[in-house]
């Protein structure tokens, strides 16, 4: 069993606040890192797929970055907004074996941006 | 709106019933993968298909099957169905394997009665 954890599990912060949030994993077998953004009442929505160490990505005020030695990534938010309000889950998938490779998402950061 | 489509939106059903979920790729994607999300859990990965054939299997009970068909859609078929499978199916699609974004559906809400 893949071991994968976000944390915090829930996190409030005022409008305009930067945040950064984690997602450990297995540093063996690396294959990607997925991350998404899922709005209440909403499907997943990707933010970032990443696959090398020291990996970073930006995309507006969202940005990530990527340690596989270690097995972590992070995720941050500049300024953050109301609509920035989501969860945001992390998705690991080990190197490709013979059955093919599967996704192991974590438990999710819920964010919520007060005004 | 992401360009995969699911049916039906919602399904009531009882014990013991069979039923199958739709799901349509974003054109030109071949790759369909199956979640399911429970209340009292994360999203859980169940199959992944690729131009019609198996490649990956999560948690995906016996009861549980699924199939791509030559036109790429996707189908999951849930028998002997029980209250704990109660739950939101996505599915999501992407043109190849696991280094892809998945462009995710709207979900079906099954209920079991």
């Amino acid at each position: 069993i893949l071991n994968v954890e976000q944390s915090p599990q829930s996190l409030h912060v005022q409008e305009g606040d930067s945040t950064n949030f984690t997602c450990s994993f297995p540093s063996s077998n690396f294959y990607a890192l997925h991350w998404y953004r899922w709005e209440t009442a909403k499907s997943p929505e990707a933010l970032f797929v990443m696959t090398l160490n020291g990996d970073e990505k930006k995309k507006g005020r969202i940005s990530a970055t990527l340690n596989t030695k270690e097995g972590y990534s992070y995720l941050y938010i500049k300024g953050s907004q109301p609509e920035d309000s989501a969860t945001y889950l992390c998705a690991f998938i080990k190197r490709r074996e013979t059955s093919g490779s599967r996704l192991t998402f974590g438990e999710g950061t819920q964010l919520t941006v007060n005004p | 709106d992401s360009g995969v489509t699911q049916t039906p939106k919602h399904l009531i059903t009882a014990t013991g019933q069979r039923v199958t979920l739709r799901c349509s790729p974003r054109s030109g994607d071949l790759s369909v993968y199956w979640y399911q999300q429970s209340l009292d859990q994360g999203l859980q990965f169940l199959i992944q298909y690729y131009n019609g054939e198996e490649r990956a299997k999560g948690n995906i009970l016996e009861r549980f099957s699924a199939q791509q068909f030559p036109d790429l859609h996707s189908e999951l078929n849930l028998s002997s169905l029980e209250l704990g499978d109660s739950a939101l199916y996505f599915c999501a699609s992407t043109p190849g394997g696991p280094s892809y974004e998945q462009y995710f559906g709207p979900g079906t809400r099954l209920t079991v009665t």
